[in-house]
């Protein structure tokens, strides 16, 4: 079974544009969370999107966003991007028993770069 | 919501020899997974244990739920062992991991 991947790999971007970053999840996995990792902050939640629906959403400004399509595809958007913006994004997904979020698997991230 | 705290944050040792990681986190869990960062970052799956003991091969894993506490044991400790190890937890109804900091383990040949 395939893992999770991510796309694209690297990315750089200037202060004030907008990004958008993808993950596709294991096969049947139906819940897709996504994670910043920054050196000072470490790894910190983002969102998470079960069957299309925000569940949860971190501690972050509005200019993070996302979605999640009906094959369980995500997509996480930074619009009017900042230095601080530059991290690795790491994507997870997981199948979800009844009440339990179960083991999660991440995808090899997407290095974000903000000149 | 919940804290983790892994300890040490460093760790040299030789190779061969062995090594204890520690993760404390301050609420009951749902889940905890243990990671291994890869050079490039990617996460990779040591052990999903939100109690009990596992083994897989020189890795082992131990979490004592009612005291909040998990360990990762590694033996024979080889220099591929070398990075950041992280610890992870999901709080009850949490929805989220919350990472705790990492341990870098440092193998020299």
């Amino acid at each position: 079974k395939a893992g999770v991947t991510q796309t694209p790999r690297y990315l750089i971007k200037t202060r004030g544009q907008q990004v958008t970053l993808s993950c596709s999840p294991i096969s049947g996995h139906r819940s897709v969370s996504w994670y910043q990792q920054t050196p000072g902050q470490g790894l910190q939640f983002l969102f998470e999107y079960f069957s299309e629906t925000q569940r949860n959403k971190g501690n972050f400004p509005g200019r993070f966003s996302g979605r999640q399509f009906s094959n369980s595809r995500s997509e996480m958007n930074v619009s009017t991007l900042e230095l601080g913006d530059s991290a690795l994004y790491l994507c997870a997904s997981s199948f979800w028993g009844r009440t339990i979020m179960g083991e999660q698997f991440f995808g090899p991230g997407t290095r974000l770069t903000v000149l | 919501g919940i804290q983790v705290e892994q300890s040490p944050p460093d760790l040299i040792l030789q190779e061969g020899a062995n090594s204890t990681l520690r993760c404390n986190f301050s609420d009951s869990v749902n889940n905890l997974q243990w990671f291994h960062q890869n050079p490039w970052g990617q996460l990779i799956n040591l052990f999903y244990i939100p109690s009990g003991t596992k083994q897989n091969g020189r890795l082992s894993a131990t979490t004592v739920a009612t005291e909040r506490y998990s360990l990762l044991y590694i033996s024979s400790s080889q220099t591929t062992d070398s990075g950041v190890y992280f610890c992870a937890v999901e709080g009850q109804g949490a929805q989220k991991l919350v990472f705790g900091q990492g341990t870098r383990l440092t193998i020299n040949p």
